[in-house]
């Protein structure tokens, strides 16, 4: 079974950093794209970044280009967000997500989620 | 960006009723190369994190029962749950993949 298991997620001030990871497991991690989504608290869903299969393509959202990096190391089957000058609007529960489309691009749905890891930007 | 609007907000159906829920996209996501609509619906439980319903408008992911459908080509779709279960009861989002950046729904929830 397809496994997404998130971490990192923590209690930051704002203008602080955070690295969060993202361990995937019971697939071939280099053949999909990925995907972070996040979820402010009683709100909808935001896709925040994405990597392509090859890690040659990858996209922010306006709200956090310039701000978070996406990566992934295939050698180790993880996705990281390391996270950047940190707002109180970045707080949310942030999703590792799975594309399963065929061509590895991020232009997919998402077929498996992780549980999230909570992210809180306070003073 | 491409903004899907859903509607209602929120519905109330009884048990063994069916449930309709609409999502509209600002533009078509219907890919005319390959005949398809980058259109998916997701459920989500209360601390859960969501679950992948639908994808290209109207296949069901694997294990979906079949009281749950989509339908519907270009800017206008359609989620029906044929007969609703106690389950059942969740929030509901479209999300198109068409264009980044992917976009999603409002939500709506589903409430007996």
């Amino acid at each position: 079974e397809v496994r997404l298991v998130e971490s990192g997620g923590d209690l930051v001030q704002p203008g602080g950093s955070l690295r969060l990871s993202c361990e995937a497991s019971a697939f071939m991690f280099n053949s999909n794209g990925m995907h972070w989504v996040r979820q402010a608290p009683g709100k909808g869903l935001e896709c925040v970044s994405a990597i392509s299969k090859d890690g040659k393509d990858v996209f922010y959202a306006d709200s956090v280009r310039g701000r978070f990096t996406i990566s992934r190391d295939d050698s180790e089957n993880r996705l990281y967000l390391q996270m950047a000058s940190l707002r109180p609007e970045d707080t949310a529960i942030y999703y590792c997500a799975r594309g399963p489309n065929p061509t590895g691009s991020y232009y997919s749905w998402f077929d498996s989620w992780g549980q999230g890891t909570l992210v809180i930007v306070s003073s | 960006d491409i903004v899907m609007t859903q509607s209602p907000d929120s519905l109330a159906v009884s048990l063994g009723e069916r449930a309709t829920i609409n999502c509209k996209s600002s533009q078509s996501v219907f890919y005319d190369s390959n005949k398809k609509d980058y259109l998916a619906w997701y459920q989500q439980k209360p601390g859960l994190p969501p679950k992948l319903l639908i994808y290209w408008a109207s296949t069901r992911e694997s294990g979906v029962p079949d009281r749950f459908s989509g339908s519907g080509s270009g800017t206008d779709f359609t989620l029906t749950i044929s007969s609703l279960q106690a389950e059942d009861v969740a929030i509901y989002y479209c999300h198109q993949y068409y264009a980044v950046p992917l976009t999603f729904g409002g939500g709506t929830k589903v409430d007996i």
